[in-house]
């Protein structure tokens, strides 16, 4: 029974397209997030979400939308893909925000833009 | 912001020897340190860590030392086995927003 599931898990699409990429956990967690990982391994906070409201937005470029339909999805909207957003997408949660560190992430999902 | 660094960014050593890596933390105020390990096209997953009250922690042949004063911390791993192999992150959490600040990560790779 997975606990962090997202998809795809593999996306390869052109230059200016729009994709999503879908997040769900069963772990009853209060707080999601979506990490990039790139080429060089990386990983890289991008969004935090706490019972659906947004706690960290990092320096990402308005292209990228979270967006949390209740505490146990997280989905990753990207609207005119660039070169440069091939990655590795990790979503992850974790019990709380304030005081349990441990963070389960999904198994990633590859995005290649060509 | 708090800026974590990670060394080496590499290591191999033969099977049955030890692995040291070396992390430093920028923030005084940094209070839990975890180490997570990724796995060829696998996920990061936790595989211990450590709180600013404890000096050291060990599980099995993992172990973790924090020095607060330095702002340093390190994974040891002993009796290295080929299962040992994969990318290791050191992180520091400073803030109670659940914000974790990742290492470069260390590539070992453990030879028999």
């Amino acid at each position: 029974d997975t606990a962090v599931s997202q998809t795809p898990k593999y996306l390869v699409t052109q230059m200016g397209n729009d994709k999503s990429i879908k997040c769900e956990q069963n772990l009853g967690h209060d707080t999601m997030y979506w990490y990039k990982q790139d080429s060089k391994k990386f990983l890289k906070i991008m969004f935090s979400y706490n019972n659906k409201e947004l706690i960290i937005n990092e320096t990402v470029p308005n292209r990228f939308s979270p967006k949390s339909p209740d505490k146990a999805h997280l989905n990753l909207h990207i609207n005119s893909l660039e070169l440069g957003d091939s990655a590795v997408y990790f979503c992850a949660s974790s019990q709380d925000i304030a005081n349990t560190g441990e963070l389960f992430f999904g198994e990633g999902s590859r995005l290649t833009v060509l | 912001g708090e800026n974590v660094e990670q060394h080496p960014s590499t290591l191999s050593v033969q099977e049955g020897d030890s692995a040291v890596i070396k992390c430093t933390y920028s923030d005084s105020a940094s209070n839990y340190f975890p180490w997570y390990k990724q796995e060829l096209g696998k996920r990061p997953q936790l595989i211990i860590d450590i709180r600013s009250n404890v000096g050291e922690k060990k599980d099995q042949r993992i172990a973790v030392t924090l020095n607060k004063t330095a702002k340093h911390f390190s994974l040891h791993i002993t009796e290295t086995q080929p299962e040992d192999s994969a990318v290791y992150f050191c992180a520091a959490r400073t803030d109670s927003w659940g914000k974790l600040q990742f290492g470069a990560g260390t590539q070992v790779v453990v030879t028999p």
